[in-house]
C-alpha cells in the first residue's frame, strides 16, 4: 500500500531556534498533503492544507509566518516552525488523501512529536 | 460545518469484554466515515470504513455500520484484547469540504488481563 514518511519522528529544540519536519509519499504522488496537529490526549486538528506548485491553505487561527509549508514536488511536503516556543511542543502528523495518484486512501506519516525547550 | 461527536474516554475492560464506541456525526453532504486507532507513540492506522449508507466496515474482529437515520457509525468489537488498548478516532471526510478528514475528540480504550 501507499506509504508517507515522516521526519523526524521526534526533535527537541532549543526556544526561538525553527524546526522542519518533512513528509514523502514514498510510492505514488501527492498533490495534496493535510498537516495536523495533536495535543497530548487530545483530537487531531487539521492546520494547513498544502498543494503542489501553489499556496497552502490554512485553517482559521493558524499563523501562516509561524507555521510554514511548502509543498516542492509531488513527493514532497514540508512543514516548518519557525521560532518555536514551549506552546508549540505538540505531535504532528502529515496526511495525503485518496486521488487518483493515491488509490489506498488516507495514508498518515508516524507523527513527529516536537517538544520545544 | 461538519463534525464528529464520539463518547469521551477512558473506557476500562477485562479481555473478553464487549466493546462499544459511539459516535455520531453531522454533514452537509454524504460522508465517508472511518473509525482510525492510535497506539502510544504512533501514527494513525485506519481500522474501518464505511462509504455509503448502511454500508458495514469490518476489520480485525471491529465493526461499524454507517447509519444515516441516526447519523452515526458506532465501532463494536465482541471480545476484545489486551493489545486493543489504544485510541479510537471517529472521522468523516466530505467531497464537499475537500476530502479533509474531520475528527472526533478520541476514545481511550484500556483493556485489562
Amino acid at each position: 500500500g501507499a506509504v508517507v514518511s515522516q521526519h523526524p519522528s521526534w526533535v527537541i529544540c532549543k526556544s526561538g531556534t525553527s524546526v522542519k519536519i518533512e513528509c514523502r509519499s514514498l510510492d505514488f504522488q501527492a498533490t495534496t498533503m493535510f498537516w495536523y496537529r495533536q495535543f497530548p490526549k487530545q483530537s487531531l486538528m487539521l492546520m494547513a492544507t498544502s498543494n503542489e506548485g501553489s499556496k497552502a491553505t490554512y485553517e482559521q487561527g493558524v499563523e501562516k509566518d509561524k507555521f510554514l509549508i511548502n509543498h516542492a514536488s509531488l513527493t514532497l511536503s514540508t512543514l516548518t516552525v519557525t521560532s518555536a516556543h514551549p506552546e508549540d511542543s505538540s505531535f504532528y502528523i502529515c496526511s495525503a488523501p485518496p486521488g487518483t495518484a493515491n488509490l489506498y486512501g488516507y495514508t498518515f506519516g508516524s507523527g513527529t512529536r516536537l517538544t520545544v525547550v | 460545518g461538519n463534525s464528529v461527536t464520539q463518547m469521551e474516554g477512558p473506557v476500562t475492560l477485562s479481555e473478553e469484554a464487549f466493546l462499544t464506541i459511539n459516535c455520531t456525526y453531522t454533514a452537509t453532504g454524504y460522508p465517508s466515515l472511518f473509525w482510525y486507532v492510535q497506539y502510544p507513540g504512533e501514527g494513525l492506522q485506519l481500522l474501518l470504513k464505511a462509504t455509503k449508507a448502511d454500508d458495514k466496515g469490518s476489520n480485525k474482529g471491529f465493526e461499524a455500520t454507517y447509519r444515516k437515520e441516526t447519523t452515526s457509525f458506532h465501532l463494536e468489537k465482541g471480545s476484545v484484547q489486551v493489545s486493543d488498548s489504544a485510541v479510537y478516532f471517529c472521522a468523516l471526510s466530505d467531497q464537499a469540504a475537500g476530502n479533509k478528514l474531520t475528527f472526533g475528540g478520541g476514545t481511550r480504550v484500556l483493556v485489562k488481563p
